[in-house]
């Protein structure tokens, strides 16, 4: 069973597209992050929701908007496509905000925007 | 700012060699860190992690790590490296609100 699971594992689309990348997971957790990992292997917090709300909101085009229908999930919608949006996108859960809370992540979807 | 720095971008080791990556962190309070490990193609795992306590922690796959105040210091060690630990490393240190901000990566090979 996996544990937190990502749609689709790799992407690629055409500039100017909007696409949206899905994540569920089963492990009964409250809180759930997306992080971007770039062409350099840097893995930077985006978002971050506990409960459905919104708690974390890094520096982040607002082309990029999460939305957390339930609990389980987290899905990220990109609008207008760059071909700086090109990268490995991780979504993560938790059980809290505490910082002893461990993250446990996705297998990833590639993005590529060409 | 908090920020992690692991200096190393590469090591490679040989199988059964012991092992040491090296991270450092700037953080203003007693820092949340932790370790993970992420294969090609897959997501990270959590290796270990330290709060409080006891500075040597014990993770997963006999790594352990010590944190160390005075170098600001918590590197990843191995005693006997196996050929399946060849990944990249991430130390991250956890900021309010259960943010973690990673370092760079450290890319293991292992020659046999």
């Amino acid at each position: 069973d996996t544990a937190v699971s990502q749609t689709p594992k790799y992407l690629v689309t055409q500039m100017g597209n909007d696409k949206s990348i899905k994540c569920e997971q089963n492990l009964g957790h409250d809180t759930m992050y997306w992080y971007k990992q770039d062409s350099k292997k840097f893995l930077k917090i985006m978002f971050s929701y506990n409960n459905k709300e919104l708690i974390i909101n890094e520096t982040v085009p607002n082309r990029f908007s999460p939305k957390s229908p339930d609990k389980a999930h987290l899905n990220l919608h990109i609008n207008s496509l760059e071909l700086g949006d090109s990268a490995v996108y991780f979504c993560a859960s938790s059980q809290g905000q505490v910082l002893s809370g461990e993250q446990y992540f996705g297998p990833g979807t590639r993005l590529t925007v060409t | 700012a908090q920020s992690v720095t692991q200096p190393d971008i590469h090591i490679t080791v040989s199988e059964g060699a012991s092992l040491e990556l090296r991270c450092n962190y700037s953080y203003g309070a007693t820092p949340y860190l932790f370790w993970y490990v992420q294969s090609p193609g897959q997501g990270l795992q959590l290796l270990l992690k330290y709060f409080s306590g006891d500075t040597l922690v014990q993770g997963i796959k006999g790594f352990e790590a010590e944190f160390k105040r005075s170098q600001s210091s918590f590197n990843l060690r191995k005693p006997s490296v196996h050929w399946s630990d060849a990944a990249e490393y991430f130390c991250a240190v956890g900021k309010y609100g259960n943010k973690l901000v990673f370092g760079a990566g450290t890319i293991l090979r292992v020659k046999s």
